[in-house]
Parts: C-alpha cells; sequence; structure tokens
C-alpha cells in the first residue's frame, strides 16, 4: 500500500527558504507511470498545486512549476532514498499553509499524504 | 490558467437528500477533470476522475458527468460520513488548479 509522509520545520522565518520532504512506501517514485508532487492549502482556503516531478527512465526527469510560485520554487528527487522535496524561497506570511504531497497520475492527485502545517513567521 | 469554478459556495442538506454540484471550466477541458472530498483536518480524497469514472473504493452513490466546460458531481443519496468539502480539479494543462470548493452541511 502507496504511503507518502511529509517533514520538515513548522515553522519558518520571513524571507527565509522552506524546506519540507515527502518520504515514499510502497512504490519507487522512480517510476515513469507517475508525477510526484506539492499541493499546499492556506487555512480555511482551498488548494494550489505548487508543482510535480516526472522521472522518464531512470536519471531523467522533468519539473513543472505553478507560474505563480515559479521563480521560488525547487522540486527535486532522490531516487536512492525514495523521497522528493520541496524549497520555496523567500517566503511571506501568505506562504503560510498545510502543505501536502501527492503522488498523481497523469496530473491527478490519487494519493496524498497527510499535510503538513508550515507557519511563516517574524 | 483554467480558473473553475464551482456552484454552490456552499450547500445545506439532509440524510438521503439528492445533491448535485457543478464546477464550469473557463476553457474547454474535455474529461480531463477530477472531484475531491475532504473533511475537516484530512487530505482531500480523489472521487471520481476523467469526470466520470469511480475510484476504486468509492461508494457507487457518487458519480459525475459532463464535458468540455461544464461538469456536475452528483451524491445521490446523501449519507451522515458525506458531509465535507468537495473540490474540483482539471488536470487538462499546466498549470494544475482546483476549484475553490463547495461545502456540503448538514441541514
Amino acid at each position: 500500500q502507496l504511503q507518502l509522509q511529509e517533514s520538515g520545520p513548522g515553522l519558518v522565518k520571513l524571507s527565509e527558504t522552506l524546506s519540507l520532504t515527502c518520504t515514499v512506501s510502497g512504490g519507487p517514485i522512480s517510476s515513469s507511470s507517475y508525477y510526484w508532487g506539492w499541493i499546499r492549502q492556506p487555512p480555511g482556503k482551498g488548494l494550489e498545486w505548487i508543482g510535480s516531478i516526472n522521472y522518464v527512465g531512470a536519471t531523467y526527469h522533468s519539473t513543472y512549476y505553478n507560474p505563480s510560485l515559479k521563480s521560488r520554487v525547487t522540486i527535486s528527487a532522490d531516487t536512492s532514498r525514495n523521497h522528493f522535496s520541496l524549497r520555496l524561497s523567500s517566503v511571506t506570511a501568505a506562504d503560510t499553509a498545510v502543505y501536502y504531497c501527492a503522488r498523481l497520475v497523469v496530473a491527478a492527485p490519487d494519493n496524498w499524504g497527510q499535510g503538513t502545517l508550515v507557519t511563516v513567521s517574524s | 490558467a483554467i480558473q473553475l469554478t464551482q456552484s454552490p459556495s456552499s450547500l445545506s442538506a439532509s440524510v438521503g437528500d439528492r445533491v448535485t454540484i457543478t464546477c464550469r471550466a473557463s476553457q474547454g477541458i474535455s474529461s480531463a477533470l477530477a472531484w475531491y472530498q475532504q473533511t475537516p483536518g484530512k487530505p482531500p480524497r480523489l472521487l471520481i476522475y476523467d469526470a466520470s469514472t469511480l475510484e476504486s473504493g468509492v461508494p457507487s452513490r457518487f458519480s459525475g458527468s459532463g464535458s468540455g466546460t461544464d461538469f456536475t458531481l452528483t451524491i445521490s443519496s446523501l449519507q451522515p460520513e458525506d458531509f465535507a468539502i468537495y473540490h474540483c480539479q482539471q488536470f487538462d494543462s499546466y498549470p494544475i488548479t482546483f476549484g475553490q470548493g463547495t461545502r456540503l452541511e448538514i441541514k
């Protein structure tokens, strides 16, 4: 059974970089059949896709980012550890949200982590 | 980016009712639409993909329809566990986008 688990600091200071890792168990992230991505949800608000990564072959991967965040976002993956990561730089209060990692079939998330709340503080 | 507009934003209904939620896309997305259910403190759960295909394990009282720009999610007979927030999502083109959500409450 596929499981995804987010980890990382729950508190990030204004203007610093948010870093989260999603550890996947129950299946390899190197499978070209799936994409792996990050989605966030500010408190009481809707869902926002941040970006996704997909492996095509053993080592080559593609990344896709939301244009609204692209200048600040990097998604990377470590197939040896079967995890992928999110870095979001220059955070502001607007980046306070629950961050979910997910497996996507094409571009529809079908398995989600439990989510982790990240608060940006001054 | 393709915008998705859900209606209504909130809805009150009773156990046993039939409920329909609509999702309209700002441009045609073929059948590249998914529906999710989210309860408080939990991640979204995939209910339907490709506009009308029921995800494995999802009760048959849930159904989806539509193509192009107009889509619906129908719950044929509401159960107590169905009171939640429902989100639509398009995966026709990047960036992936979601509707603003519909809150389904108990009347």
